[in-house]
């Protein structure tokens, strides 16, 4: 069965280090990958996303995310962690070979991430 | 951030009561979406529509109906709610459903509680 795991409920990181939310999935085709944030009383907004090509996949706010097909994991990065990166943040996945309603996402229970100065 | 929009923004409605919430895009997409959010839990797919056709019902109970008048309009209408429907209820959009690989576009939710 089609699934995304995000093994951390919550990540703590200090402002200006280099953060990771992890992110596998378990899908019977090609994956495509999505990361999205969620910001107190917000709806999510989208990071980034893989559908092929280069594995590393920059996408918005100095975000990052590596598409590792052998371990079938897809983890969001940061080079120097800021305060205001402090929110939830939801893996997502979309199973290209599902025959019916491939354009269905399937989400992870997202990670909290909170930067302490 | 205001690409779409949703009212309102919080709901406490009792159990015998009807409501509806208003999802609105101003983004030329095609197709719009219905989730739940409740914490700590991956999001719950309610409904999809594709050019103000329903394409997917994920096993919704009936007390929520959804309304797509327009490609630019969505509506959630709620009767006889229980308590265990507190959530937030948000709408999302994309340019299509199912040409491409498209991000989905959300609202900022309406954060339902049932009395």
């Amino acid at each position: 069965a089609q699934s995304v795991a995000q093994p951390e409920d919550q990540v703590n990181v200090a402002e200006g280090n280099p953060l990771t939310v992890k992110c596998t999935y378990s899908v019977s085709g090609n994956p495509y990958l999505f990361w999205y944030v969620q910001y107190p009383n917000r709806g999510l907004q989208f990071l980034l996303k893989y559908i092929t090509g280069d594995n590393l996949v920059k996408g918005s706010y100095g975000f990052e995310a590596e598409f590792n097909k052998s371990q079938t994991s897809f983890h969001l990065k940061k080079p120097s962690a800021l305060v205001s990166d402090s929110a939830l943040y939801f893996c997502a996945v979309r199973d290209m070979k599902r025959e019916d309603s491939n354009y269905q996402l399937i989400w992870g229970a997202g990670t909290k991430l909170i930067i302490k100065p | 951030e205001t690409g779409v929009t949703q009212t309102p923004r919080h709901l406490v409605m009792g159990m015998t009561n009807k409501k509806s919430l208003k999802c609105e895009q101003h983004l030329g997409h095609n197709a719009m979406y219905w989730y739940k959010q409740s914490a700590k839990k991956p999001l719950e797919l309610m409904f999809v529509y594709s050019l103000e056709e329903r394409v997917e019902n994920n096993s919704v109970p009936s007390r929520f109906s959804p309304e797509c008048p327009n490609s630019s309009h969505l509506f959630l209408h709620l009767h006889t709610l229980q308590p265990e429907d507190s959530a937030l209820y948000l709408c999302a959009s994309s340019h299509d459903l199912y040409r491409g690989v498209y991000e989905q576009y959300f609202g900022p939710g309406t954060r339902l509680t049932v009395t």
